[in-house]
């Protein structure tokens, strides 16, 4: 079985430039997460989909960042315009309906904002 | 206060030792339990996940929960050089699909 794949693997771009990330889930899985791993710090929840409904997207800060999971399977989240401070590991993840105790998590894409 | 406290380490011991590991948490709704393993540059990995209260034991890896103290911890017997990593402790709430996770702790096991 396939796992979690994400792409691009490591991004180098300058702030205020747009960036967008895309994953692509376990096969069946309906619960896609976006996190966000900070330095020497634990994944953070950016925002949780059910299917290709946004059900959890209250730490995403909106005026920036934006998602999408069309057709309930592959997710994008974009960045834009990116700022220094967003300089972090992004971390896609899936989870069938028996919940977060089942999530697995993709290799991360590796954002470096200069 | 974060909602899940774990001491970032970096905590080093040579091959063959126990390695206790240990998040503290404030929310006494977190039911689920989780330790993931991440090496560098990997995504986390579910090692093992306890409900409620009680021991759970695979392999070399002991997780243990004792809710009336918010306290969790992983034991790991028999160290081995490829355990190196980071192990991040994750809560998550009955009916909740949202993980919290701990800072994370970085281990080393010296040959």
């Amino acid at each position: 079985e396939a796992g979690v794949v994400q792409s691009p693997r490591y991004k180098i771009i300058e702030k205020k430039q747009p960036v967008a990330f895309w994953c692509n889930p376990i096969s069946g899985h309906n619960t896609l997460y976006w996190y966000r791993q900070n330095l020497g710090q634990g994944p953070e929840l950016l925002i949780r989909y059910e299917n290709e409904e946004a059900v959890d997207d209250s730490q995403l800060p909106k005026d920036r960042f934006s998602a999408e999971r069309l057709k309930g399977v592959d997710s994008t989240l974009k960045i834009q315009p990116a700022e220094l401070g967003d300089s972090a590991v992004y971390l896609c993840a899936s989870s069938s309906r028996r919940g977060p105790t089942e999530a697995f998590f993709g290799q991360g894409t590796r954002l470096t904002v200069v | 206060q974060k909602e899940v406290e774990q001491d970032p380490g970096p905590l080093s011991v040579p091959e063959g030792a126990i390695v206790s590991l240990n998040c503290t948490y404030s929310n006494s709704a977190f039911q689920y339990f989780m330790w993931y393993r991440q090496y560098s540059r990997k995504g986390p990995e579910l090692l093992m996940y306890t409900y409620s209260s009680g021991n759970k034991e695979d392999g070399r890896f002991t997780a243990q929960v004792d809710k009336s103290s918010k306290y969790i911890s992983l034991f790991i017997r028999d160290s081995q050089p490829s355990d190196s990593a980071t192990y991040l402790c994750a809560m998550s709430a009955q009916g909740a699909q949202k993980l919290v996770f701990g800072q994370g702790t970085r281990l080393t096991i010296n040959p």
